[in-house]
């Protein structure tokens, strides 16, 4: 079967750091296109960070700098690296396949306060 | 950066139809999802490249698009699918989603 499962969330103190994992299964990461997504209370989607079969990264600029996606192949896992955090990262975090058949997660939550 | 805009909420009699639209300029060149999402789960996507339905998704659910509106239908619409639904692109470099849309069936 085909999912993916995150892990990692937990509260943080502003100025702090976080490293979700997200465990793939059914498929390989370095094959394919994935995303971290993430919803604050109250708020819509927003995509995140973007990459690719071939390593390359994408950033949504309000992360920019601050957040780095990377993925374990030995694992089969994908990570997002958070440092720096605000209040305004916290939120649900989603892993995703991306592609025709693409997979979610149940996503991680992140709070970031004092 | 592109804006996907989609209502807020639609409220739908238990089977009837009901249809959410998402529209931006960026639909007019690039396909778009359909995204489910219920408390507590996993968000699955209904549609994908504007109209097709991934296996296992009821046939009731159905999309479509006419330049740079996509429109998701539910025909006779259940209450198991009272959820938020949000549309989603892509370009190269970034995602794009519209603010969703909550899915009520009386």
């Amino acid at each position: 079967e085909v999912q993916v499962v995150e892990s990692g969330g937990g509260l943080v103190h502003p100025g702090g750091s976080l490293r979700l994992s997200c465990a793939a299964s059914g498929f390989n990461v370095t094959r394919n296109f994935l995303s971290w997504v993430r919803q604050s209370p109250g708020k819509g989607l927003e995509w995140v960070s973007l990459i690719y079969p071939d390593g390359t990264t994408y950033y949504a600029d309000s992360v920019k700098g601050r957040f780095t996606i990377s993925r374990s192949v030995s694992n089969n896992m994908l990570f997002l690296q958070m440092d720096s955090l605000r209040a305004e990262d916290t939120a649900l975090y989603y892993c995703e396949r991306e592609g025709d058949f693409a997979v979610w997660g149940k996503g991680t939550t992140v709070t970031v306060s004092s | 950066s592109y804006e996907l805009t989609q209502p807020s909420s639609v409220s739908v009699s238990q089977g009837q139809t009901a249809r959410i639209t998402c529209s931006g300029d960026l639909l007019a060149k690039k396909f778009a999802r359909w995204l489910q999402r219920k408390p507590g789960q996993a968000p699955i996507v209904v549609i994908y490249k504007d109209d097709e339905r991934p296996s296992g998704i009821p046939e009731r659910f159905s999309g479509s698009s006419s330049g740079s509106t996509v429109t998701l239908t539910i025909r006779g619409a259940q209450l198991e699918d009272e959820a938020d639904y949000f549309c989603y692109s892509a370009t190269d470099t970034n995602r794009f989603f519209g603010g969703g849309t909550k899915l009520t069936v009386l």
